[in-house]
Protein backbone atom coordinates (compact mmCIF):
# COMPACT_ATOMS: atom_id res chain seq x y z
CA UNK A 1 0.00 0.00 0.00
CA UNK A 2 0.90 3.54 -0.83
CA UNK A 3 1.91 5.78 1.83
CA UNK A 4 3.74 9.10 2.22
CA UNK A 5 5.47 10.26 5.07
CA UNK A 6 6.35 14.50 6.07
CA UNK A 7 9.04 14.29 8.28
CA UNK A 8 8.23 17.80 9.71
CA UNK A 9 4.92 18.25 11.87
CA UNK A 10 6.08 22.26 11.91
CA UNK A 11 8.46 24.45 10.49
CA UNK A 12 8.72 27.86 11.89
CA UNK A 13 10.74 30.09 9.50
CA UNK A 14 11.22 34.06 9.18
CA UNK A 15 10.44 36.04 6.00
CA UNK A 16 12.21 36.36 3.55
CA UNK A 17 14.09 33.21 4.38
CA UNK A 18 14.19 29.80 2.38
CA UNK A 19 12.33 26.98 3.21
CA UNK A 20 12.01 23.30 2.26
CA UNK A 21 9.42 20.86 3.61
CA UNK A 22 10.39 17.42 3.47
CA UNK A 23 8.01 14.75 1.89
CA UNK A 24 9.08 10.69 1.15
CA UNK A 25 6.73 8.47 -0.11
CA UNK A 26 6.54 4.59 0.26
CA UNK A 27 5.05 3.30 -3.29
CA UNK A 28 6.20 0.19 -5.70
CA UNK A 29 4.55 1.14 -8.72
CA UNK A 30 4.58 4.49 -10.67
CA UNK A 31 2.92 7.36 -8.48
CA UNK A 32 1.67 11.26 -9.65
CA UNK A 33 2.86 13.49 -6.96
CA UNK A 34 1.02 16.95 -5.35
CA UNK A 35 1.33 19.44 -3.13
CA UNK A 36 -1.11 21.07 -1.57
CA UNK A 37 -2.13 23.85 0.55
CA UNK A 38 -4.64 24.30 3.09
CA UNK A 39 -5.04 27.61 4.93
CA UNK A 40 -7.38 27.89 8.14
CA UNK A 41 -10.52 26.48 7.48
CA UNK A 42 -10.38 25.91 4.13
CA UNK A 43 -10.33 23.60 2.14
CA UNK A 44 -6.98 22.19 0.27
CA UNK A 45 -5.62 24.42 -3.47
CA UNK A 46 -3.09 22.46 -5.54
CA UNK A 47 0.21 24.39 -5.09
CA UNK A 48 2.10 22.06 -7.95
CA UNK A 49 2.51 18.65 -9.28
CA UNK A 50 4.68 15.68 -11.08
CA UNK A 51 3.24 13.55 -13.48
CA UNK A 52 6.21 13.18 -15.95
CA UNK A 53 8.93 14.48 -17.72
CA UNK A 54 11.35 17.05 -16.13
CA UNK A 55 12.28 16.44 -12.30
CA UNK A 56 11.72 20.03 -11.42
CA UNK A 57 8.34 21.11 -10.74
CA UNK A 58 6.83 24.66 -10.61
CA UNK A 59 3.93 26.06 -8.62
CA UNK A 60 1.81 28.74 -7.91
CA UNK A 61 3.14 31.16 -5.46
CA UNK A 62 6.71 30.76 -6.44
CA UNK A 63 7.32 27.15 -4.85
CA UNK A 64 8.99 24.44 -6.53
CA UNK A 65 9.30 21.03 -5.63
CA UNK A 66 11.70 18.29 -7.62
CA UNK A 67 11.28 14.50 -7.96
CA UNK A 68 13.84 12.19 -7.08
CA UNK A 69 12.80 8.37 -7.70
CA UNK A 70 16.24 6.91 -6.38
CA UNK A 71 15.22 8.32 -2.75
CA UNK A 72 11.96 8.19 -2.82
CA UNK A 73 10.94 12.21 -2.17
CA UNK A 74 9.64 15.27 -3.87
CA UNK A 75 10.23 18.33 -1.38
CA UNK A 76 8.84 21.26 -1.37
CA UNK A 77 11.15 24.37 -1.70
CA UNK A 78 10.49 28.35 -2.26
CA UNK A 79 13.59 30.27 -1.94
CA UNK A 80 12.01 33.48 -0.34
CA UNK A 81 8.83 33.06 1.99
CA UNK A 82 6.22 35.71 2.92
CA UNK A 83 4.00 36.04 5.81
CA UNK A 84 1.49 35.23 3.44
CA UNK A 85 2.96 31.32 3.35
CA UNK A 86 1.79 30.31 6.31
CA UNK A 87 -0.52 27.62 6.23
CA UNK A 88 -0.44 24.13 6.34
CA UNK A 89 1.59 22.03 3.40
CA UNK A 90 0.38 18.17 2.50
CA UNK A 91 1.87 16.20 0.03
CA UNK A 92 -0.08 13.43 -1.50
CA UNK A 93 0.52 10.50 -4.13
CA UNK A 94 -2.14 8.85 -6.81
CA UNK A 95 -1.30 5.58 -8.18
CA UNK A 96 -0.67 6.44 -12.16
CA UNK A 97 -2.94 3.15 -13.21
CA UNK A 98 -6.11 4.35 -11.42
CA UNK A 99 -7.73 5.56 -14.32
CA UNK A 100 -5.85 8.82 -14.82
CA UNK A 101 -8.07 10.45 -12.19
CA UNK A 102 -6.08 12.59 -9.70
CA UNK A 103 -8.61 12.64 -7.09
CA UNK A 104 -7.93 9.12 -5.08
CA UNK A 105 -4.79 10.65 -3.51
CA UNK A 106 -3.12 9.66 -0.59
CA UNK A 107 -1.95 12.09 2.10
CA UNK A 108 0.61 13.05 4.18
CA UNK A 109 -0.01 14.02 8.17
CA UNK A 110 1.20 17.80 6.76
CA UNK A 111 3.29 20.37 7.41
CA UNK A 112 2.33 23.79 9.50
CA UNK A 113 4.49 26.46 7.77
CA UNK A 114 4.44 29.43 10.56
CA UNK A 115 6.68 32.44 8.97
CA UNK A 116 7.30 35.28 11.38
CA UNK A 117 8.71 38.75 10.91
CA UNK B 1 -17.91 28.90 -12.03
CA UNK B 2 -17.79 29.12 -8.34
CA UNK B 3 -15.94 25.79 -7.78
CA UNK B 4 -16.64 23.22 -5.13
CA UNK B 5 -19.57 23.79 -3.43
CA UNK B 6 -20.44 21.99 -0.01
CA UNK B 7 -23.38 23.00 2.73
CA UNK B 8 -23.19 23.20 5.50
CA UNK B 9 -20.05 24.64 6.20
CA UNK B 10 -19.98 23.67 9.96
CA UNK B 11 -22.27 21.33 12.04
CA UNK B 12 -22.77 20.92 15.29
CA UNK B 13 -24.88 17.60 16.22
CA UNK B 14 -25.45 15.13 19.40
CA UNK B 15 -24.43 12.04 19.44
CA UNK B 16 -26.56 9.66 18.04
CA UNK B 17 -28.26 11.62 15.40
CA UNK B 18 -27.68 11.30 11.83
CA UNK B 19 -26.36 14.48 9.66
CA UNK B 20 -26.52 14.71 6.12
CA UNK B 21 -23.73 16.88 4.07
CA UNK B 22 -23.97 18.01 0.33
CA UNK B 23 -22.12 18.29 -2.26
CA UNK B 24 -21.92 20.50 -5.45
CA UNK B 25 -18.47 19.93 -8.18
CA UNK B 26 -17.82 22.25 -10.61
CA UNK B 27 -20.04 21.77 -13.34
CA UNK B 28 -19.46 18.99 -16.07
CA UNK B 29 -17.05 17.43 -13.92
CA UNK B 30 -18.09 13.57 -13.65
CA UNK B 31 -15.71 12.79 -10.87
CA UNK B 32 -16.52 13.02 -7.52
CA UNK B 33 -14.24 12.35 -3.91
CA UNK B 34 -15.30 12.38 -0.67
CA UNK B 35 -12.79 13.23 1.68
CA UNK B 36 -12.38 12.96 5.55
CA UNK B 37 -9.35 15.42 7.45
CA UNK B 38 -9.53 14.79 11.34
CA UNK B 39 -7.26 16.84 13.29
CA UNK B 40 -3.58 16.80 13.23
CA UNK B 41 -4.00 14.30 10.00
CA UNK B 42 -4.16 14.81 6.10
CA UNK B 43 -7.19 14.01 4.68
CA UNK B 44 -8.31 10.36 4.23
CA UNK B 45 -10.27 9.29 0.95
CA UNK B 46 -13.69 7.84 1.59
CA UNK B 47 -15.65 6.98 -1.51
CA UNK B 48 -15.24 8.14 -5.88
CA UNK B 49 -18.18 8.36 -7.92
CA UNK B 50 -17.99 8.45 -11.45
CA UNK B 51 -21.42 10.27 -12.94
CA UNK B 52 -23.79 8.46 -10.74
CA UNK B 53 -21.70 5.44 -10.30
CA UNK B 54 -20.06 5.03 -6.20
CA UNK B 55 -16.76 3.00 -7.58
CA UNK B 56 -14.55 2.78 -4.64
CA UNK B 57 -15.31 2.57 -1.15
CA UNK B 58 -12.92 2.87 1.64
CA UNK B 59 -12.82 0.77 4.49
CA UNK B 60 -13.22 3.83 6.36
CA UNK B 61 -16.85 3.95 5.04
CA UNK B 62 -18.34 1.95 7.95
CA UNK B 63 -21.72 1.04 7.50
CA UNK B 64 -23.03 3.83 9.17
CA UNK B 65 -21.68 6.39 6.49
CA UNK B 66 -23.60 6.46 2.91
CA UNK B 67 -23.01 8.61 0.03
CA UNK B 68 -24.90 8.96 -3.32
CA UNK B 69 -24.65 11.08 -6.58
CA UNK B 70 -28.53 10.47 -8.00
CA UNK B 71 -28.38 12.75 -10.92
CA UNK B 72 -24.28 12.81 -11.55
CA UNK B 73 -25.02 16.00 -10.01
CA UNK B 74 -24.44 16.78 -6.71
CA UNK B 75 -23.79 14.10 -3.87
CA UNK B 76 -24.83 13.61 -0.73
CA UNK B 77 -22.82 12.14 2.42
CA UNK B 78 -25.23 10.84 5.28
CA UNK B 79 -23.79 9.41 8.82
CA UNK B 80 -26.29 8.21 10.77
CA UNK B 81 -26.03 6.98 14.51
CA UNK B 82 -22.92 9.90 15.08
CA UNK B 83 -20.07 9.19 17.54
CA UNK B 84 -17.89 11.83 18.60
CA UNK B 85 -15.01 10.11 16.54
CA UNK B 86 -16.71 11.57 13.17
CA UNK B 87 -15.50 14.65 14.69
CA UNK B 88 -13.48 15.91 11.73
CA UNK B 89 -14.06 17.84 8.62
CA UNK B 90 -15.79 16.47 5.62
CA UNK B 91 -14.04 17.19 2.30
CA UNK B 92 -15.45 16.86 -1.53
CA UNK B 93 -13.21 17.39 -4.46
CA UNK B 94 -14.33 16.94 -8.55
CA UNK B 95 -12.96 16.54 -11.28
CA UNK B 96 -13.33 15.93 -15.27
CA UNK B 97 -12.90 12.52 -16.93
CA UNK B 98 -9.59 12.27 -18.71
CA UNK B 99 -6.09 11.87 -17.69
CA UNK B 100 -3.64 13.84 -15.84
CA UNK B 101 -6.90 15.96 -14.58
CA UNK B 102 -6.77 17.83 -11.71
CA UNK B 103 -9.30 17.29 -8.71
CA UNK B 104 -10.59 20.65 -6.96
CA UNK B 105 -11.34 21.02 -3.21
CA UNK B 106 -13.91 22.44 -1.69
CA UNK B 107 -14.11 24.36 1.67
CA UNK B 108 -15.56 21.21 3.62
CA UNK B 109 -18.30 20.79 6.62
CA UNK B 110 -16.80 20.37 9.63
CA UNK B 111 -18.46 18.08 11.46
CA UNK B 112 -18.62 18.53 15.78
CA UNK B 113 -20.37 15.78 17.41
CA UNK B 114 -21.03 16.31 20.96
Amino acid sequence: AQSVTQLDSQVPVFEEAPVELRCNYSSSVSVYLFWYVQYPNQGLQLLLKYLSGSTLVKGINGFEAEFNKSQTSFHLRKPSVHISDTAEYFCAVSDTNYGGSQGNLIFGKGTKLSVKP
Amino acid sequence: DTGVSQDPRHKITKRGQNVTFRCDPISEHNRLYWYRQTLGQGPEFLTYFQNEAQLEKSRLLSDRFSAERPKGSFSTLEIQRTEQGDSAMYLCASSPLGSNTEAFFGQGTRLTVV
